[in-house]
């Protein structure tokens, strides 16, 4: 069973489309996050969550917004979809703060295109 | 502002041999580094950390340096495998930014047979 899990794995969409991208972990952990890879690789945090809580906010547009249900999921609204919204993403998690030490473990991404 | 650099964007090794992937930072407040590994179509996994604490850690053929004079860390593979062959990212974070995780670009090792 994998561990973190993200749904669609690919997305094609044309700009101004309203999407989501969902995500659903098994492993107990109490924190989630969104991280973005943009075309120079980079991986950037967008979001964490802690317990349902919102805890970073990564100077992201308010077109993204992210929902979390329970401590299991945490999903990813994106409205108004723009061209350099195409983009990796990849949802993790981790069993307390990652600053104390706790591993992160990633899904496998989903790959987002907007055209 | 690249807070986490990795200024080899590839990497080329013959199996068997030591590979040695670099990592330079500019925040000294970083206290805490990870390597993660990732293959094509997946999500990155962790490999192995170092607190600011200690200057090496060791897990197997894998092996992370820390030099904090030198804001510097590096990953020795040895002896490498064509099973290696990923992109590497290198992560730091500090305790007063919590969860904020910065990655660098990565490197792209290969582990020619």
């Amino acid at each position: 069973d994998t561990a973190v899990s993200q749904t669609p794995k690919y997305l094609v969409t044309q700009m101004g489309n309203d999407k989501s991208i969902k995500c659903e972990q098994n492993l107990g952990h109490d924190t989630m996050y969104w991280y973005k890879q943009d075309s120079k690789k980079f991986l950037k945090i967008m979001f964490s969550y802690n317990n349902k809580e919102l805890i970073i906010n990564e100077t992201v547009p308010n077109r993204f917004s992210p929902k979390s249900p329970d401590k299991a999921h945490l999903n990813l609204h994106i409205n108004s979809l723009e061209l350099g919204d195409s983009a990796v993403y990849f949802c993790a998690s981790s069993q307390g703060s990652f600053a104390s030490g706790n591993t992160i473990y990633f899904g496998e991404g989903s790959w987002l295109t907007v055209v | 502002d690249q807070q986490v650099k990795q200024n080899s964007p590839s990497l080329s090794v013959q199996e068997g041999r030591i590979s040695i992937l670099n990592c330079d930072y500019t925040n000294s407040m970083f206290d805490y580094f990870l390597w993660y590994k990732k293959y094509p179509a997946e999500g990155p996994t962790f490999l192995i950390s170092i607190s600011s604490i200690k200057d090496k850690n060791e897990d197997g053929r894998f092996t992370v340096f820390l030099n904090k004079s030198a804001k510097h860390l590096s990953l020795h593979i040895v002896p490498s495998q064509p099973g290696d062959s990923a992109v590497y990212f290198c992560a730091a974070s500090e305790k007063t930014s919590y969860d904020k995780v910065i990655f660098g670009p990565g490197t792209s090792l290969s582990v020619i047979p």
